[in-house]
């Protein structure tokens, strides 16, 4: 039962490096997420998608770009790292549909970015 | 706008005292409303949620919460503290567009700590 893995969990870059984070569901949810979580800041979303091939902004979205070519992958880019983009980054997905599960959302273990 | 709060950034209760972490929330329609828990270095995990089948929502580890309409409030409660409960815990709201999926709005957490 994986269910929400992402890729690296710790990464370090220098300011102006690229890297993109992966974030891979098993559970054949339609909806997926990246947040970004700071200290006293809870958890605010950087963009999402509600299906393959399409994606969203979020509340924070400037210096991130994400692209969902495939319905179980979600990744998040970084072209140009700056230092105010030390966070710790979660990937989350959900199901489309009516009924109890709907709307709750199932999280990775996070990967935590210190850009130098 | 979908708004959430959390009175607290931390609070410290002793083993087997009575646990209450407070959230309020801003809806225009009807919520679903939720809770997460964080252990250190972990995702989120869903503890409860709230989709107005019943006022007071029973989740994982004897927690539960309690929906007021009028307070606009649902705060989350367990009887007698756990030290295994020492973790962080987000409230989180989405609105329900007539079907459609709606984003997870997050509180800005309360830290637990538990003392012997």
């Amino acid at each position: 039962n994986a269910g929400v893995t992402q890729t690296p969990k710790f990464r370090v870059l220098k300011t102006g490096q690229s890297m993109t984070l992966l974030c891979a569901q098993d559970m054949n949810h339609e909806y997926m997420y990246w947040y970004r979580q700071d200290p006293g800041m809870g958890l605010r979303l950087i963009h999402y998608s509600v299906g393959e091939g399409t994606t969203a902004k979020g509340e924070v979205p400037d210096g991130y770009n994400v692209s969902r070519l495939k319905k179980q992958n979600f990744l998040l880019g970084l072209e140009s790292a700056a230092p105010s983009q030390t966070s710790v980054y979660f990937c989350a997905s959900s199901y489309s549909g009516s009924g109890i599960a709907k709307n709750i959302q199932y999280f990775g273990a996070g990967t935590r970015l210190s850009v130098l | 706008a979908q708004s959430v709060t959390q009175l607290g950034s931390h609070v410290s209760v002793s083993e087997g005292a009575l646990v209450l972490l407070r959230c309020n929330y801003s809806s225009s329609v009807p919520p679903y409303l939720f809770w997460y828990v964080q252990y250190p270095n972990q995702g989120l995990q869903l503890l409860l949620k709230y989709t107005s089948a019943a006022t007071l929502v029973k989740g994982i580890n004897g927690f539960e919460a309690e929906f007021k309409k009028s307070e606009t409030s649902f705060h989350l409660t367990k009887p007698s503290a756990h030290m295994s409960d020492a973790a962080e815990y987000f409230c989180a709201v989405s609105e329900d567009y007539g079907g459609s999926q709606g984003n997870l709005i997050f509180g800005k957490g309360t830290k637990l700590s538990v003392k012997p």
